[in-house]
């Protein structure tokens, strides 16, 4: 069966330092991988979408970064943290033409202090 | 372009009473639709979905109809219980080659016993 991992589930990072948080998809083979933040009280905001290893779109400016070392590996990073990038990170996951939705990790909160 | 549009709430209800989440839709072409809940703190899980017009969705005693002519999906549930408490998303997929989702605002649920 597929699973999806996502980790750390907590993060208290002082503004200014790096940001690395990982997922992973087992089961399955090139997947469609995303990452969304959720601001506290608010909806989902689509971060990076990827449909192959080296293959990242971008969806909002920002200071955060993708990339996918491995079919089934998904990073977001950042070099330097501001406050506003709080929230809860969700990575997600699909297979092209299935259109099932997604599924999606338990998310990491990040608190920028 | 293709959205989503949801009653934002907050939704306080009695346990037992009917519940009723309006979502609709504009799309171009036949998207699959989706009802997703988010528990507090977790990520989100597929509630359920739709692929073609007059499709019924349903799990755990939660239903919701595809509706072309209305472009509606609105999600209902007969007996609402505490555990219900919960964020509901109301979603699409345009069957585009990497199955983008799109989600409504998400709606927040409370149960009151």
């Amino acid at each position: 069966s597929q699973t999806i991992h996502q980790w750390p589930a907590t993060l208290v990072q002082p503004v200014g330092s790096p940001l690395s948080l990982e997922c992973t998809v087992e089961g399955t083979s090139n997947p469609n991988l995303y990452w969304y933040r959720q601001a506290a009280g608010r909806g989902l905001q689509l971060l990076f979408y990827s449909i192959g290893i080296d293959q990242i779109s971008s969806e909002v400016p920002q200071n955060l970064s993708a990339s996918r070392p491995q079919d089934r590996q998904f990073i977001l990073s950042s070099k330097k943290l501001l406050l506003s990038d709080s929230g809860f990170y969700l990575c997600a996951w699909s297979v092209t033409g299935e259109y099932g939705g997604y599924t999606f990790g338990s998310g990491t909160r990040l608190t920028v202090v | 372009g293709d959205s989503v549009t949801q009653m934002e709430g907050p939704v306080t209800l009695s346990e037992e009473a009917f519940l009723t989440i309006n979502c609709t839709y504009t799309a171009t072409g036949y998207p699959s639709l989706f009802w997703y809940v988010q528990y507090p703190g977790e990520g989100l899980q597929l509630l359920l979905k739709a692929t073609k017009a007059d499709d019924k969705g349903s799990n755990k005693g939660f239903e919701a109809t595809y509706r072309k002519e209305t472009t509606s999906f609105h999600l209902e549930k007969g007996s609402v219980q505490v555990s219900d408490s919960a964020v509901y998303f109301c979603a699409l997929s345009p069957g585009t080659s990497y199955d983008k989702v799109i989600f409504g605002p998400g709606t927040s649920l409370s149960v009151i016993p």
